[in-house]
């Protein structure tokens, strides 16, 4: 089936930027999520891309998709304490509505100050 | 994007009891899916929930445990039925409205006494 492999660990310093790395077993993914989730609270969508894309950038976010080695990457420039958090890799087949996402078992960011 | 209300955030409850787990949204949604998340772990899909048929239940998980409704299109519950403390977990709901992103409550956090 299915499976989404991620670190579990991440530690840097504020102001050095983070790679958070997923792979997935999946060839039909299509969409590929990154959610990010605090402490005590639910799960906030950060950004996502299509499976016919390489990169895309929002902000402070870098995401970078490796069809072939079936690989995905978040990075975080300018990694701020507020950024401490768990993030989730997560894909789905397809972007019908009755496909549930998958998910990795998240990668703790811990940013030291 | 929708937005989903979900109750109750949190609660600690007696083994052998049930809780019943409240999602809300504010537009009507074709699929709803509940999560479960226990400590320190990914989330994984306990069922799909289509309104007007039964929900479709992922391996490992049952009805008799984890009944759920959907009455209509902007209203779910999950039951978490006779429950031990391996239960305890964080329940989340999230819709799929055929969009990208996914939107997820801001969970209930189950602790089984």
């Amino acid at each position: 089936g299915e499976d989404v492999e991620q670190s579990l660990f991440l530690s840097v310093r504020e102001g050095d930027s983070s790679v958070i790395n997923c792979t997935y077993t999946d060839s039909s993914s299509t969409y590929l999520y990154w959610y990010k989730q605090e402490p005590g609270a639910g799960l906030q969508l950060l950004t996502y891309i299509f499976s016919n894309m390489d990169m895309k950038q929002d902000q402070r976010l870098t995401v970078l998709l490796n069809k072939k080695d079936k690989h995905l990457s978040l990075r975080i420039a300018d990694t701020q304490t507020g950024d401490s958090a768990i993030y989730f890799c997560a894909e789905t087949p397809t972007v019908g509505a009755g496909t549930a996402l998958i998910f990795g078992k998240g990668t703790t960011l811990s940013v030291s100050s | 994007s929708a937005v989903i209300s979900q109750k109750p955030s949190r609660d600690i409850c007696q083994r052998g009891t049930s809780l019943t787990i409240q999602c809300q949204v504010d537009s009507q949604v074709t699929m709803m899916f509940w999560y479960r998340q226990q400590p320190g772990q990914s989330l994984t899909l306990i069922a799909t929930a289509n309104q007007g048929s039964e929900a479709t239940y992922e391996s490992g998980f049952v009805i008799d445990k984890f009944p759920i409704s959907r009455p209509n299109l902007t209203f779910s519950t999950l039951t978490v039925s006779n429950m031990s403390p391996e239960d305890s977990s964080i329940y989340l709901c999230s819709i799929g409205d055929g969009s990208p992103g996914y939107t997820f409550g801001s969970g209930t956090r189950l602790t089984v006494v």
